[in-house]
């Protein structure tokens, strides 16, 4: 299964709503996670099966979709969000998506 | 302290082999399934093994398969990476991670903090 994430970078303003994507080739069900990764930091786990937090990740980050079509949202960009989110497929062998860079404007 | 540390990175030429090695403590590590995933220069994350609980699900990402065997042993708490016919395109940081689930179907909520390959 092929994971495909967009946009490739955004860059929003402190405070704005951001909406990143990931689509799959065929149906994962809700078998979707997704990782924030800081420059010289380890992934860090945000969001599994689709929808729930991870332990300690703030309310600000939310994670929706099923099926194809996956959305992880921030509802107030913080300056701390920079960095780069990956979503992955579990359905099957797990496949990472090509990432999307978040850049404050 | 849930932690895994990662060990056995380094340079080596194209078509010799290296093995990686991840220490897990602080969690059951008979519970749980584990992972490697790579970061190559400029690139983004790929998946490149897993391994069940039990070891009896075991899987690689396309372009190691066939070349790369993980491995587990319950009495050391630790997994294993071996990686023979190493190409420049395996040249990458080396994470170890923990899955949330017995099987490799979750995500993955412990990661260590990587050991580089080079091949060159």
């Amino acid at each position: 299964t092929v994971v495909t994430q967009s946009p490739a970078t955004l860059s929003v303003s402190p405070g704005e709503r951001v909406t990143l994507s990931c689509r799959a080739t065929q149906s994962v069900s809700t078998n979707v996670a997704w990782y924030q990764q800081k420059p010289g930091q380890a992934p860090r786990l945000l969001i599994y099966d689709a929808s729930p937090r991870a332990s300690g990740i703030p309310a600000r980050f939310s994670g929706s979709g099923s099926g194809t079509e996956f959305t992880l949202t921030i509802s107030s960009l913080q300056s701390e969000d920079v960095a780069v989110y990956y979503c992955q497929q579990y359905d099957d062998w797990p496949t990472f998506g090509q990432g999307t860079k978040l850049e404050i404007k | 302290e849930v932690q895994l540390v990662e060990s056995g990175g380094g340079l080596v030429q194209p078509g010799r082999s290296l093995r990686l090695s991840c220490a897990a403590s602080g969690f059951v590590f008979d519970d749980y399934a584990m992972e490697w995933v790579r970061l190559a220069p400029g690139k983004g994350l790929e998946w490149v093994a897993g391994i069940s609980w039990d070891s009896g699900s075991i899987g690689y990402g396309d372009s190691v398969k066939g070349r790369f065997t993980i491995s587990r042993d319950t009495a050391k708490n630790s997994v294993y990476l071996q990686m023979k016919s190493l190409r420049p395109e395996d040249t990458a940081l080396y994470y170890c991670a923990k899955g949330s689930k017995s099987y490799i179907q979750g995500g993955l909520d412990v990661w260590g903090q990587g050991t580089t390959v080079t091949v060159s």
